[in-house]
């Protein structure tokens, strides 16, 4: 079962624009989350994480929203660059417990020039 | 800067044969982790270890071993590959159990 989901597999932006990827999840004891970006032939690296005691952080264009009440969060892109075209994950733990990051499935960004 | 290397980028293995999939870091990270990613599936952790010669069990360990000698070093067997392990596997490390994961550059292993 998967307890972090991402529903678009894709979302086209134009350059300039703002892009947000949506993340939801299911399990409630989750108090830590990350967003990772990946390009194609790489591995995934770290973008930004946001802790259940706040609900928003932001470093640079990258802002991540977290709605505990709704169990979903999103990173926002401000303003998008072709750069930014790559995979998104976002992931979510337990930070009392084992280090393990659930995953969501991804949503593949296309900045557009 | 956090490093961590994998074996190879891309292996050709067939049915049956044994396979070795190796991590390295260099960052004196006690936990690493074994993932696999899959088209709409993500990222699925198979083994993780958070300290010399300990193990244990992801979301999907079936097929699949470890093992962690040194510190640095974390492997991935697989006993007898299927083609339906094929994939791309990713190795990460992290400091401590609540610190974020560093990602290598992943092996996309093709099982004929």
């Amino acid at each position: 079962d998967q307890q972090v989901k991402q529903n678009s597999p894709s979302l086209s932006v134009q350059e300039g624009r703002i892009s947000i990827l949506n993340c939801d999840y299911t399990n409630s004891m989750f108090d830590y989350f990350l967003w990772y970006k990946k390009y194609p032939a790489e591995g995934p690296t770290f973008l930004i994480s946001i802790s259940s005691i706040k609900d928003k952080n932001e470093d640079g264009r990258f802002t991540v929203f977290l709605n505990k009440s709704a169990k979903h969060l999103s990173l926002h892109i401000v303003p998008s660059q072709p750069g930014d075209s790559a995979v998104y994950f976002c992931a979510a733990s337990v930070q009392t417990g084992a280090n393990n990051l659930f995953f969501g499935t991804g949503t593949r960004l296309t900045v557009i020039p | 800067d956090v490093k961590v290397t994998q074996s190879s980028r891309y292996l050709v293995k067939r049915t049956g044969e044994k396979v070795f999939l190796e991590c390295v870091q260099d960052m004196d990270h006690e936990n690493m982790f074994w993932y696999r990613q899959d088209p709409g599936l993500g990222l699925r952790l198979i083994y993780f270890s958070y300290d010399v010669k300990m193990k244990e069990k992801g979301d999907i360990p079936e097929g699949y071993s470890v093992s962690r000698e040194k510190k640095e070093r974390f492997s991935l067997i697989l006993e007898s590959a299927s083609t339906n392990q094929t994939s791309m596997y990713l190795c990460a490390s992290s400091l401590g159990t609540t610190d974020t994961q560093y990602f290598g550059p992943g092996t996309r292993l093709t099982v004929l």
